[in-house]
């Protein structure tokens, strides 16, 4: 069966450390996008890509970047890990004939 | 003003109640409308699609007014199993969801 998969699955960093959260999916889609999820705030964009070699930023991009080299994957990555980027991260992927996304399930990251 | 605002409750209600959940959007050219389903600290799930006809999927209604700019879900003869944070949310024809922040309800016996 098609999923979409994300690791690791918790992950404990130090403040200005990089880091680097891996997203995998199966489902043959040409759009992919991060989120990060809050108190308060909701299902927020980070970045999201149409297809290999395209990029885009989201509403909360700053301090985050991504890459898209093939279909399966796009990793996001911490440049600088700081305080304010503790979050749960959601991968998430849609085809192209409607606009569902499937979700992966998620990264707890803590910046300490 | 949030592009999609939803009261974000709790609504406690008791099994077998009825329970309305309201979402309203700000813009007018969103194409694509679903309410998803997010349990604690997990992953949002596809519950429904939106369709400007209404759509009805077991005890779950979903109807759309886009004069208005209004989504409603409706749950017939609540469940234990229906507790969950209910996401209202809209798409361009982008690609790009924007997501409510969530209505949050607590089924008791």
């Amino acid at each position: 069966d098609a999923e979409i998969t994300q690791s690791p699955r918790h992950k404990i960093t130090e403040t200005g450390r990089q880091v680097t959260l891996a997203c995998h999916q199966t489902w043959n889609h040409n759009n992919m996008f991060w989120y990060r999820q809050d108190l308060g705030h909701g299902l927020r964009l980070i970045h999201y890509s149409y297809g290999v070699q395209d990029t885009n930023k989201g509403e909360v991009s700053d301090g985050y970047s991504v890459s898209r080299s093939n279909t399966e994957d796009l990793p996001l990555t911490l440049e600088s890990a700081a305080s304010s980027q503790t979050s749960v991260y959601f991968c998430a992927s849609s085809g192209v004939i409607n606009n569902e996304q499937f979700f992966g399930p998620g990264t707890r990251l803590t910046v300490l | 003003r949030k592009e999609v605002e939803q009261d974000p409750g709790p609504f406690n209600v008791p099994e077998g109640a009825t329970v309305a959940f309201n979402c309203t959007y700000s813009n007018s050219a969103s194409q694509s409308f679903f309410w998803y389903r997010q349990d604690c600290r997990k992953e949002p799930k596809l519950l429904m699609s939106v369709y400007s006809s209404g759509n009805e999927d077991g005890r779950f209604t979903a109807q759309l007014n886009r004069a208005s700019q209004y989504i409603s879900l409706l749950i017939r003869d609540s469940k234990l199993s229906d507790s969950a944070t209910y996401l209202c949310v809209v798409a361009a024809n982008t690609g790009k969801l924007i997501f409510g922040q969530g209505t949050t309800l607590q089924v008791k016996p």
